[in-house]
């Protein structure tokens, strides 16, 4: 059973390009988060996805970060418009349902690079 | 509001050395899960403990032990016989058991084992 997938490992972008990233949760897990972590800082939440329903975007950026979970296929983290604060290494995690206490298992991270 | 501090920003001993990580939480919920992640070098999340707050017996895991303390609102993490493996920045979280779930994480402390 394959764990989290997230591609691609390692992204660079220019200013005012677009960023997509992707995460591939474990077999069988249904819910979807996304966090961003900041150069030497903490991973901070951004937004928690079930299948084809965002449940909470509370720490998403209000402009140019998007997020989606299709019924069919990876998540998708899209930035629009990067600037250099957008550099960070993001985080993918996923967990199987809604029964409490299922664990989050964490994919190995994107870092983007905005130049 | 949910909040966890890792005052210890570096912490830096010799080999064999014990050395405790600490990590205070705040939180409202009256049930939560408590956890710690290791982030080598290389960048990945590891996952170490998940505690209940129902729970607080200690646990100790080889030269891992911790430490929980509700009265203090503490889950306090102590490397036995350290080790340069062990060099790697720990970063405390806390979750409610119910709800979105989302992880709340401390800002990590640094923590280089030097031979």
């Amino acid at each position: 059973n394959a764990g989290v997938m997230q591609n691609p490992r390692h992204l660079v972008r220019r200013r005012g390009q677009e960023a997509r990233l992707r995460c591939s949760p474990m077999k069988g897990h249904s819910h979807v988060y996304w966090y961003r972590q900041l150069p030497e800082e903490g991973l901070k939440f951004m937004v928690y996805l079930q299948k084809e329903n965002i449940i909470d975007e509370s720490g998403m950026p209000k402009e140019r970060f998007s997020a989606e979970f299709p019924k069919e296929g990876p998540s998708i983290l899209r930035i629009q418009q990067v600037v250099r604060g957008d550099s960070a290494a993001y985080f993918c995690a996923s967990r199987r349902g809604a029964v409490e206490g299922n664990e989050q298992f964490f994919g190995p991270g994107t870092r983007l690079t905005v130049l | 509001a949910q909040k966890v501090t890792q005052a210890q920003t570096e912490i830096s001993v010799v080999e064999k050395e014990d050395v405790t990580l600490d990590c205070v939480y705040e939180t409202r919920d009256t049930t939560y899960y408590l956890f710690w992640y290791k982030q080598p070098p290389s960048g990945e999340l590891v996952f170490l403990i998940r505690r209940n707050s129902f729970d607080e017996q200690n646990e100790i895991s080889g030269r891992y032990s911790w430490n929980f303390q509700k009265s203090t609102s503490s889950f306090n993490f102590t490397i036995t016989a350290s080790q340069v493996v062990d060099s790697a920045v720990y970063f405390c979280a806390l979750t409610a058991i119910q709800g979105a779930q989302k992880l709340v994480f401390g800002q990590g402390t640094r923590l280089t084992i030097n031979p």
